[in-house]
């Protein structure tokens, strides 16, 4: 079974924190991706990586940047964290058929 | 560009009765289609998936899927819904040939609510 691991299912910060979100996958997919839900408004990409230290912005990048190191790891960075992005963000990874999704991160930020 | 919509927020049906969770695309030509399950707190599960051949797809846990080219649609149905089957149902498209780089585009989400 493919396993994509994100490394809090909760999460509490500060407003003005730097705050790092990760994600492990075991499937050495080439592509991995950061979602952010909110209620009404489905996913939202917010950035996708389809190589190591390759990365492009989604739909939403604005706030984040992003670090992909080795394959199997996809980070997530708020460099100053707001209230406005408290939410839930989801890992995924995959190939061009099909993606595969971590538990979700739920991000409250005060 | 690609779009998704799913007409309905909320749905709510009684355990035992029918299902049709609605969507619609916008794509240019026949787009890769998905449909996944979100139970509450957990992550997104593929339920089933249309690349081509067949327009009336089976997924897991009894869920089928029919692509109507006419109607740019790809609704889900289940024909008798069990209380587990509530949760957040979303449609996703991807696109396919040289524009596929594997990223999705979803629709807004259908919330399932399963009466007693």
């Amino acid at each position: 079974d493919v396993k994509v691991t994100q490394s809090s299912r909760y999460l509490v910060k500060r407003t003005g924190e730097k705050v790092f979100l990760e994600c492990v996958q075991d499937m050495d997919h080439e592509n991995m991706f950061w979602y952010r839900q909110d209620p009404g408004l489905g996913l939202r990409l917010i950035y996708f990586s389809y190589d190591v230290k390759m990365k492009e912005k989604g739909d939403i990048p604005e706030g984040y940047s992003v670090s992909r190191e080795k394959k199997e790891r996809f980070s997530l960075i708020l460099e100053s964290a707001s209230t406005n992005q408290t939410s839930m963000y989801l890992c995924a990874s995959g190939t061009r058929n099909e993606q595969f999704f971590g538990p979700g991160t739920r991000l409250t930020v005060l | 560009a690609q779009s998704v919509t799913q007409p309905d927020i909320h749905i709510t049906v009684s355990e035992g009765a029918s299902l049709e969770l609605r969507c619609n695309y916008s794509y240019g030509a026949t787009p890769y289609l998905f449909w996944y399950v979100q139970s509450p707190g957990q992550g997104l599960q593929l339920l089933l998936k249309y690349f081509s051949g067949d327009t009336l797809v089976q997924g897991i846990k009894g869920f089928e899927a029919e692509f109507k080219r006419s109607q740019s649609s790809f609704n889900l149905r289940k024909p008798s819904v069990h209380w587990s089957d509530a949760a957040e149902y979303f449609c996703a498209v991807g696109a396919t040939g040289s524009g596929n780089t594997g990223k999705l585009i979803f629709g807004q989400g259908t919330t399932l609510q399963v009466k007693p």
